[in-house]
């Protein structure tokens, strides 16, 4: 398995820009985790999917912020329009849920590093 | 409000020496996994070890360890014999609501060589 794919690798963007990042998730993993990660803030959780189904996003910073899981193999993460506070490394995660418990683990992508000027 | 705390910034080691890295968390759940992650230079999150809350006996990873003390929900990690390739983030990672991951602000250690 190739493990969590995440593209772009890198992004440089200008403030105004939409920017889409994508994940493929580990084949048979029906959890998906949206994470952005910044010197500041640390790890923040900003959505999670269950069976392609948005569970929780209210780690979404705000409305400029989206996330769509139109199937089991794709999940897109996009900001339109851009800030320069939205630049960070922003993770995808996948686990095989089977309970509630947080019995499974998360894999990780390698992370897209976004950066708005 | 839930929450997850490492109080150790940063932290640094001498090769082969032992340090402990720690995390508290507060949660309403009684049946969970807790989970450290380690995150080198390369930025790519690696789990570490992982401990099953309705066990009594701490997990073991070759030289990782765990301290899980449930009532005071303290959860802390023994690194053994320190090594180079220890040098990263590392982050404590309990499930705090149902499955989802929130992470602690993470320690950064360094191992002197």
């Amino acid at each position: 398995d190739a493990g969590v794919i995440q593209s772009p690798r890198h992004e440089v963007t200008e403030m105004g820009q939409e920017v889409t990042l994508r994940c493929k998730p580990i084949s048979g993993h029906n959890s998906l985790f949206w994470y952005r990660q910044t010197m500041m803030r640390g790890l923040e959780l900003l959505i999670y999917f269950n069976n392609n189904v948005p569970i929780d996003d209210s780690g979404m910073p705000e409305d400029r912020f989206s996330a769509k899981m139109p199937n089991a193999s794709f999940s897109t993460l996009k900001i339109q329009p851009s800030e320069p506070r939205d630049s960070a490394v922003y993770f995808c995660a996948s686990s095989s849920q089977r309970d509630y418990s947080g019995a499974n683990v998360l894999t990780f992508g390698a992370g897209s590093r976004l950066t708005v000027l | 409000a839930q929450t997850v705390t490492q109080s150790q910034p940063e932290m640094s080691v001498q090769e082969a020496e032992t340090v402990t890295l720690s995390c508290t968390y507060d949660t309403s759940e009684n049946n969970y996994y807790l989970f450290w992650y380690k995150q080198p230079p390369s930025r790519q999150m690696i789990l570490v070890i992982r401990q099953e809350a309705y066990k009594q006996q701490n997990a073991t990873e070759n030289r990782f360890s765990v301290n899980f003390q449930k009532a005071a929900k303290s959860f802390s990690l023994k690194i053994s014999d320190s090594q180079l390739g220890d040098t990263a983030m590392y982050f404590c990672a309990p499930p705090l609501t149902g499955n989802q991951f929130y992470f602690g602000t993470g320690t950064s250690l360094t191992v002197i060589p």
